[in-house]
């Protein structure tokens, strides 16, 4: 049990759609990391967030935006929705952002569709 | 340009012997390393971590090698379990990279009885 939580656990948007997926952390957890994960292929980083201001981004384009906030809680906002954003997003929570501190904790992921 | 890599797919082994699997990195900058296991469905569980200023952790079952000079790392499972089957990724991170991981494409182990 990670303590993570992530919702919904799946959803179908068509193209051009918005979607906002939400992550819970860990207690006490103040990072958050967001992922993209295409089959086959291991998850790659979309960006982080520490004490609620972004810490740092992957090689995504903006349309891919964050929030978190005080309660531990965060979002994972996309715009414009492409056939290719079709993956399992997962979130994962950590305390801190270096070193062991660093170990991150996942949830089980949103699986999103777009047609 | 992928600086982690998990150069096996897929890996099989017989119930009591040895799991092997391997990942190379290229960023020699990297101070922190990590094992996670994922079955389908669930988001990766974390297994086993290296700090770039060891060679060595161990924990029960699970071990981790890290080979500085040749930018490699390696888990050892002892003895293998069907539990154990899964995908295995590793993943780096730390120097220039930040807060981020950056994993590798996994290897799928597969535990026969």
């Amino acid at each position: 049990e990670t303590g993570v939580t992530q919702s919904p656990t799946h959803l179908i948007k068509t193209r051009g759609q918005q979607v906002t997926l939400r992550c819970s952390s860990q207690s006490g957890h103040n990072t958050v990391s967001w992922y993209q994960q295409a089959l086959g292929q291991g998850p790659q980083f979309i960006f982080q967030y520490y004490r609620e201001e972004e810490n740092g981004r992957g090689n995504f384009p903006p349309r891919f935006s964050g929030l978190q906030f005080p309660n531990y809680s965060s979002e994972l906002n996309v715009n414009a929705l492409e056939l290719d954003d079709s993956a399992l997003y997962l979130c994962a929570s950590s305390m801190d952002r270096m070193g062991a501190k660093n170990i991150q904790y996942f949830g089980a992921g949103t699986r999103l569709s777009v047609l | 340009d992928q600086q982690v890599k998990q150069n096996s797919p897929s890996l099989s082994v017989q119930e009591g012997r040895i799991s092997i699997l391997n990942c190379d990195y290229t960023n020699s900058m990297f101070d922190y390393f990590l094992w996670y296991k994922k079955y389908p469905a669930e988001g990766p569980t974390f297994l086993i971590s290296i700090s770039s200023i060891k060679d060595k952790n161990e924990d029960g079952r699970f071990t981790v090698f890290l080979n500085k000079s040749a930018k490699h790392l390696s888990l050892h499972i002892v003895p293998s379990q069907p539990g154990d089957s899964a995908v295995y990724f590793c993943a780096a991170s730390g120097g220039n990279q930040g807060g981020k991981l950056i994993f590798g494409q996994g290897t799928e182990l597969s535990v026969k009885p």
